[in-house]
């Protein structure tokens, strides 16, 4: 079966514009969650998705990130006036909240984000 | 404050060598502990997770081996393959599935595995 798909793979911004990322995971999966990733870090949390709902935005760095998930499948994130800090890889992941077995979360091939 | 130190930054071993990385984290109510493999231009993968109502786990090469006095846990590669090189990260997590969910990662060690 298919996996998370992200597009686009790669996105170059001139500063001051908006871009938005979109994300598709895995079929069924009711858990979606957003990261970043800066150049040679680890990922880092933005946002929490349960099917719709979003529960958790503690992890976004200003008011200029959006993000939405209108009928619980596929995902959005809005970056307005994009600056140069913004810089980074975009993950999505998915995982089946309701398997309590384990926590997997799978994740997509990412969208690079370049502000220049 | 960084919730999940990981070393060493970056790690070269001979093929056919042991790789040893090393996590540690701060809150003890962290319940799940992934280690995930990403190459370049992918997004993380994955490679086994542990719990910590057990010691050690071993799937294939890979053995997750976990000290929660120490709040410590690490990866032991066995038979390195040159295929294995890799960035790999840790992580932990607070709770079962929802929002508790996402993920604490360290900041990756860049493994080489030399033919």
């Amino acid at each position: 079966g298919a996996g998370v798909s992200q597009s686009p793979r790669y996105k170059v911004a001139k500063r001051g514009q908006d871009v938005a990322l979109r994300c598709d995971p895995i079929s069924g999966h009711v858990s979606l969650f957003w990261y970043q990733q800066a150049l040679g870090q680890g990922p880092e949390f933005l946002t929490y998705f349960q099917n719709e709902a979003q529960l958790d935005k503690s992890g976004l760095p200003s008011d200029r990130f959006f993000a939405e998930r209108p009928e619980g499948s596929v995902s959005t994130l809005k970056i307005q006036r994009t600056q140069q800090e913004d810089s980074a890889v975009y993950l999505c992941a998915s995982s089946n909240t309701w398997d309590r077995v384990t926590y997997e979360q799978y994740f997509g091939p990412g969208t690079r984000l370049t502000v220049t | 404050q960084q919730q999940v130190k990981q070393s060493p930054q970056s790690l070269i071993v001979q093929k056919g060598g042991i790789s040893i990385i090393n996590c540690a984290y701060e809150n003890t109510a962290f319940d799940y502990f992934p280690w995930y493999q990403q190459f370049p231009g992918k997004g993380p993968a994955l490679l086994i997770a542990i719990r910590p109502d057990v010691s050690e786990k071993k799937e294939g090469r890979f053995t997750i081996s976990f000290n929660k006095s120490a709040k410590q846990f690490s990866l032991h590669i066995m038979d390195s393959q040159p295929g294995d090189s890799a960035t790999y990260f840790c992580a932990a997590s607070l709770g079962y599935g929802g929002s508790q969910g996402n993920l604490i990662f360290g900041k990756g060690t860049k493994l080489s595995v030399k033919p």
